[in-house]
């Protein structure tokens, strides 16, 4: 069956440290990738998008991977925040697809000082 | 610029009533998706509409529909609600010229069904 996952507890980490956060997917042939982050009450807000020709992006402290071999894409956080503390989605499009995103359940991110 | 709006924010309705939800998009924007979010199923793809016309389609039933006007702004509609539709609606938006589907979200309609 097809399925997205994400580490399925919260990950919980000192603020400076870097926040590893993965995503694994099966019997999906995404064409890429995207990161979004969620707080509490509110709308995902898009972070970074990878394509599937692509092995790594950065914006900023982010810096997102994609394995299309192992179906896995690990987002990183380096020199965590406190504001940092979300949840994190990540979500599968696929050529044809238009706005389609399949989405994982996400990883909630708990940065302490 | 003024982000995806969405009304209401909140709405409490009773089983067998129908609802609408309205999206605005970010001007400029004409394509309009949505999506429903439940703490057990997560984010669930709805429909998405372009230019007024529905180009793609979630697996949900035919109770749930939508519609695009020509400025873009969108509607969806439940009918005969249950209480498994109790859900965060969220609306997105796509800019034009765009083939890899960055979304911009609204704050969501809190719907709650009794």
């Amino acid at each position: 069956s097809q399925k997205i996952e994400q580490n399925s507890e919260a990950l919980n980490i000192q603020e400076g440290k870097t926040a590893t956060l993965t995503c694994n997917y099966t019997n999906y042939s995404p064409a890429y990738l995207q990161w979004y982050r969620q707080d509490p009450g509110r709308g995902p807000v898009f972070l970074l998008l990878i394509r599937e020709n692509e092995k790594e992006k950065r914006k900023e402290r982010l810096k997102v991977t994609f394995d299309t071999t192992l179906k896995q894409s690990l987002f990183h956080i380096t020199a965590s925040q406190p504001a940092d503390s979300a949840t994190y989605l990540c979500a599968l499009g696929f050529s044809g697809g238009y706005n389609k995103l399949i989405f994982g359940a996400g990883t909630r991110l708990a940065v302490h000082p | 610029k003024a982000g995806v709006t969405q009304t209401p924010r909140y709405l409490i309705k009773t089983r067998g009533q129908q609802v609408t939800l309205s999206c605005s998009p970010i001007s400029g924007h004409r394509s309009v998706s949505w999506y429903q979010q439940t703490p057990g199923q997560g984010l669930q793809f709805l429909f998405e509409y372009f230019s007024e016309t529905q180009r793609n389609k979630g697996n949900f039933p035919g109770r749930f529909s939508g519609r695009q006007f020509s400025n873009s702004r969108s509607e969806m509609n439940v009918s005969t609600l249950e209480l498994g539709d109790s859900a965060l609606y969220l609306c997105a938006s796509s800019p034009p010229g765009t083939s890899s589907g960055e979304l911009f979200f609204g704050e969501g309609s809190r719907l709650t069904v009794l």
